[in-house]
C-alpha cells in the first residue's frame, strides 16, 4: 500500500491555459474523489466515482471543469481556461465503497496558482 | 450542501490542556469520521464511530455520537504542540462532504 499519489504537486499556470492533474488511488479502491480547498476552508467537494462512473458532481463545478476515471484506476481533472479563481489544492482521495467502515485515503493534493 | 458543520471555527489552548471540537450533521447515519489536516498536507483519517456507538477511544482521542441530537464530539487529552492542525468531520450519507473544520493551536 503505498498510498494516494497525486501528480504534479505544484502548478502554476497563466490564465486561460488549461491543466491536468492526475491521482493514483490506493490500488484496490473503488471510490474515488476530488475536493478542492482554498486556505483557511475545508475540502469542498467536486466529484466522485465508483470505479469508472462518475456518480455525482457538485453544481458549483463549472463546464470548465472534467473528470475522467478510464479504467476505474487512476483518474484525471481537467480544468479548460483556467481562471485565478481556480487557484487553489485540489485533493484527491480513495476508500473501499460498499465494504463497510472504510475511511478516505488522501493524497497530499496539487496546489494549483494561475497567475 | 455540506454535511458535517465543525465549532469553534477555531481553537487556542496551551499544552497539556484538553481540546474539545465538535460536529453536527443533518441526515440519519451509518458511522462519522473525524480527520486531521496539517498545513498544505491532505486528510488524515483519525476515528470513525458507527451509528450504533455513543464512545469510542483512540489513544488520546475520544469520541461521542449523539444520533438524537445529529451531533459528535472530539477530544483531545493532554494535548501536545503537535496537535496543532485543522480537523473535520464527515459522514458518507452526503459524499463525504466536509466543513469548514476546527483550527486548533496548541501553544508550548
Amino acid at each position: 500500500d503505498t498510498g494516494v499519489s497525486q501528480d504534479p504537486r505544484h502548478k502554476i499556470t497563466k490564465r486561460g491555459q488549461n491543466v491536468t492533474f492526475r491521482c493514483d488511488p490506493i490500488s484496490e479502491h473503488n471510490r474515488l474523489y476530488w475536493y478542492r480547498q482554498t486556505l483557511g476552508q475545508g475540502p469542498e467537494f467536486l466529484t466522485y466515482f465508483q470505479n469508472e462512473a462518475q456518480l455525482e458532481k457538485s453544481r458549483l463545478l463549472s463546464d470548465r471543469f472534467s473528470a475522467e476515471r478510464p479504467k476505474g484506476s487512476f483518474s484525471t481533472l481537467e480544468i479548460q481556461r483556467t481562471e485565478q479563481g481556480d487557484s487553489a489544492m485540489y485533493l484527491c482521495a480513495s476508500t473501499s465503497a460498499g465494504t463497510g467502515d472504510s475511511p478516505l485515503h488522501f493524497g497530499n493534493g496539487t496546489r494549483l496558482t494561475v497567475t | 450542501s455540506q454535511q458535517g458543520e465543525e465549532d469553534p471555527q477555531a481553537l487556542s489552548i496551551q499544552e497539556g490542556e484538553n481540546a474539545t471540537m465538535n460536529c453536527s450533521y443533518k441526515t440519519s447515519i451509518n458511522n462519522l469520521q473525524w480527520y486531521r489536516q496539517n498545513s498544505g498536507r491532505g486528510l488524515v483519517h483519525l476515528i470513525l464511530i458507527r451509528s450504533n456507538e455513543r464512545e469510542k477511544h483512540s489513544g488520546r482521542l475520544r469520541v461521542t455520537l449523539d444520533t438524537s441530537k445529529k451531533s459528535s464530539s472530539l477530544l483531545i487529552t493532554a494535548s501536545r504542540a503537535a496537535d496543532t492542525a485543522s480537523y473535520f468531520c464527515a459522514t458518507e450519507e452526503n459524499d463525504m462532504r466536509f466543513g469548514a473544520g476546527t483550527r486548533l493551536t496548541v501553544k508550548p
